[in-house]
């Protein structure tokens, strides 16, 4: 079946240093790209997304780029900060359209540690 | 205030005794879903619903029920719980509007953990 591989499990970065956790799709229907962040006993919040039609996307210190040739996407965060440190997730999703399917895939997730 | 509320928070049961988690949205969102959260599996889709009597499995639908009676609610029901469904779960819901070209935010409420001893 479709699934999201999501490397590394964990990253440890001294503060400010940069970030980059990379995930690779099998379906290639999807079309739809999200990074959630999930703080300590907190539930998942969306942080970025980017659609199939475009290549990068920035927000401030963190960016997604995706190859849909190759069905990797990326997260970049720079600078990072100790607010940073948090269960990185992303996901691949397909929408309707003809086949109404609306699956999401989650990546394993990152725990991502931002040493001060 | 936009949330998405779920009912336990926490919850301890036996193997066996039928128990409903309630997932409640007040933003008039069309799609619903629920979710488990393992160590070292992620997030994986249980089910989801399209809008009211209209839903569908995600990837591992075994052992749960789901009913969408009402565009607000998409409670989450163990007919027979099992210890392997210990876990923590999260419902979400997204506005279908934006599923209509494609798929959109997910609104997750704060979860519930369940142990089934």
């Amino acid at each position: 079946g479709e699934n999201v591989e999501q490397h590394p499990s964990t990253l440890s970065v001294q503060e400010g240093d940069s970030a980059v956790i990379k995930c690779t799709y099998s379906d290639s229907a999807s079309n739809y790209f999200p990074w959630y962040k999930q703080e300590l006993g907190k539930r998942p919040q969306l942080i970025i997304d980017i659609r199939s039609n475009v290549g990068e996307k920035k927000d401030q210190r963190i960016a997604v780029t995706l190859n849909k040739t190759a069905k990797h996407f990326s997260l970049h965060i720079t600078e990072t900060q100790p607010e940073d440190s948090a269960v990185y997730f992303c996901a691949a999703s397909t929408s309707g359209g003809l086949s109404g399917t609306y699956k999401y895939i989650f990546g394993t997730g990152t725990r991502l540690k931002v040493l001060a | 205030e936009a949330q998405v509320t779920q009912n336990p928070r926490y919850l301890i049961t036996v193997t066996g005794k039928k128990l409903t988690v309630t997932c409640s949205q007040n933003m008039n969102h069309e799609y619903m879903s629920w979710y488990r959260q393992d160590p070292g599996l992620g997030l994986r889709q249980i089910y989801y619903s399209m809008n009211v009597e209209v839903t569908d499995k995600g990837d591992v639908p075994e052992g749960y029920k789901v009913s969408r009676k009402e565009k607000r609610n998409f409670p989450l029901i163990l007919e027979s719980p099992s210890p392997n469904q210990t876990s923590l779960y999260f419902c979400a819901s997204s506005p279908l509007w934006i599923w209509e070209v494609r798929p959109g935010e997910l609104f997750f409420g704060e979860g519930s953990r369940l142990t089934v001893l």
